[in-house]
């Protein structure tokens, strides 16, 4: 199985201030066939369904503001928030759809300084 | 307008069955995946298991094969995630996702979630 872990456990930021979140996977998530890394960001609210953030790594989905990217290849990925919001609190989580099973990092809580 | 409606809360006791549903409309259901995701209170995401309506094939984590049943009807647009007999550490809310074809296991879309409880 492919082992997410992702850094730091929680942080706190200035509303206006960047935020980094760092995702690891034990094994390469990149498929060298069509080299797409495998890779999804979500973000989770309190009482609310995880939402898609980022997929293929670094690929926006539709509607999400552009203060949200993902960087990274292989075993090494980053979910930056250029510009924290209020609205952006929240747990974040990775997720490696590589190979079964398809798990989740254990989620990173971003809240205001 | 793309849904997933999944089926209310339950309250069960341990040993009984269970069976929840996720309904979807406004798209293709039988041209993508449908996976199950647990939470349990105050924990991260757990990945369960994916379904591909159009042919049934399905995946299960380790951890969850032998403990719970996938299903879906694709005549009804409907998913399934079963229990034969419910234990208190299946406490928890699950949800429902949509992943593409090529993405199998990636929610694109999410379900508002099924919040089942199991208790004496």
């Amino acid at each position: 199985d492919i082992v997410m872990t992702q850094s730091p456990d929680s942080l706190a930021v200035s509303l206006g201030e960047r935020a980094t979140i760092n995702c690891k996977s034990s094994q390469s998530v990149l498929y060298s066939s069509n080299n797409k890394n495998y890779l999804a960001w979500y973000q989770q609210k309190p009482g609310q369904p995880p939402k898609l953030l980022i997929y293929w790594a670094s690929t926006r989905e539709s509607g999400v503001p552009d203060r949200f990217s993902g960087s990274g290849s292989g075993t090494d990925f980053t979910l930056t928030i250029s510009s924290l919001q209020a609205e952006d609190v929240a747990v974040y989580y990775c997720q490696q759809y590589y190979s079964t099973p398809k798990d989740f990092g254990p989620g990173t809580k971003v809240d205001i300084k | 307008e793309v849904q997933l409606v999944q089926s209310g809360a339950e309250v069960k006791k341990p040993g009984e069955s269970l069976k929840i549903s996720c309904k979807g409309s406004g798209y293709s259901f039988t041209n993508y995946w449908i996976g199950w995701v647990r939470q349990m209170p105050g924990k991260g995401l757990e990945w369960m298991g994916v379904i591909y309506p159009g042919d049934s094939r399905t995946t299960y984590s380790p951890s969850f094969q032998g403990q719970v049943t996938i299903s879906a009807d694709k005549s009804i647009s409907t998913a399934y995630l079963q229990w034969s007999s419910l234990k208190s550490s299946d406490t928890a809310m699950y949800y429902c996702a949509r992943s593409e074809k090529e993405a199998a296991g990636r929610g694109d879309f999410w379900g508002q979630g099924t919040l089942v409880t199991v208790s004496s």
